[in-house]
């Protein structure tokens, strides 16, 4: 399975964007890049995903790199609520499983 | 909208006892996946099932088995409890072939003494 790189943990201020990067550097062809986010004692949750362009929806936006080599998840208004742990995770095609790094905790400050 | 319902929320048992925790997926979703997760520890994906068939297995214990319904509820039996079985166990399910995210239950926090 390709893996992916994040970092352990990353601050923010309240109402300020946020960039969260993921390394994916073996990714292949056919791996969508998934974002799920954990808060507290709570279920993950889905944020966003995609396959080779940029993405937005009403949570956040995926940039993906031109190689697919990484990609960022990017918060575009972090408040408080946003504090929580990201997971970037690659899946070769649905139905399969995901496989959970160590993900990113984000602290958000008010 | 209808979300993953899993129950129950609570569970405590003694060591070496069963328990038995229930997965109702999305309506129409056709795919369900377990996950365990410890303490301070990231979801582990211990077993799926589409259509009512096992599709993928994890780091599922021996003590443990599943299996999925033909109402698409699946079930996750646990034998010979042991206290480090103590944990969140998650389930998700989606729709195959789909565009959409998987959707995940809230758990059920099992507690062994």
């Amino acid at each position: 399975d390709a893996k992916t790189t994040q970092p352990n943990s990353m601050e923010s201020n309240e109402e300020e964007p946020v960039h969260l990067p993921c390394n994916h550097s073996t990714i292949s062809g056919t791996d969508y890049i998934h974002w799920y986010r954990q808060l507290p004692s709570q279920g993950p949750e889905y944020v966003i995903h995609g396959l080779t362009s940029n993405v937005n929806n009403r949570m956040a936006s995926l940039a993906i790199a031109e190689d697919r080599k990484s990609s960022t998840l990017i918060l575009h208004r972090a408040t408080l609520r946003d504090a929580a742990v990201y997971y970037c995770i690659l899946s070769r095609d649905y139905g399969q499983n995901f496989v959970f790094g160590p993900g990113t905790r984000l602290s958000v400050l008010p | 909208a209808a979300g993953v319902i899993q129950s129950p929320r609570h569970l405590i048992k003694e060591k070496r006892e069963t328990a038995t925790l229930k997965c109702y997926p999305i309506p129409r979703h056709d795919t369900v996946y377990w996950y365990q997760q410890g303490p301070g520890q990231d979801p582990q994906f211990l077993i799926s099932f589409y259509e009512k068939m096992q599709s993928d297995k994890g780091s599922i214990p021996d003590r443990f088995s599943a299996q999925q319904f033909s109402d698409y509820h699946s079930e996750l039996n646990m034998s010979s409890l042991e206290l480090g079985d103590s944990a969140l166990y998650f389930c998700a399910s989606s729709l195959l072939g789909f565009n959409y995210g998987y959707t995940f239950g809230s758990g059920t926090r099992l507690t062994v003494v």
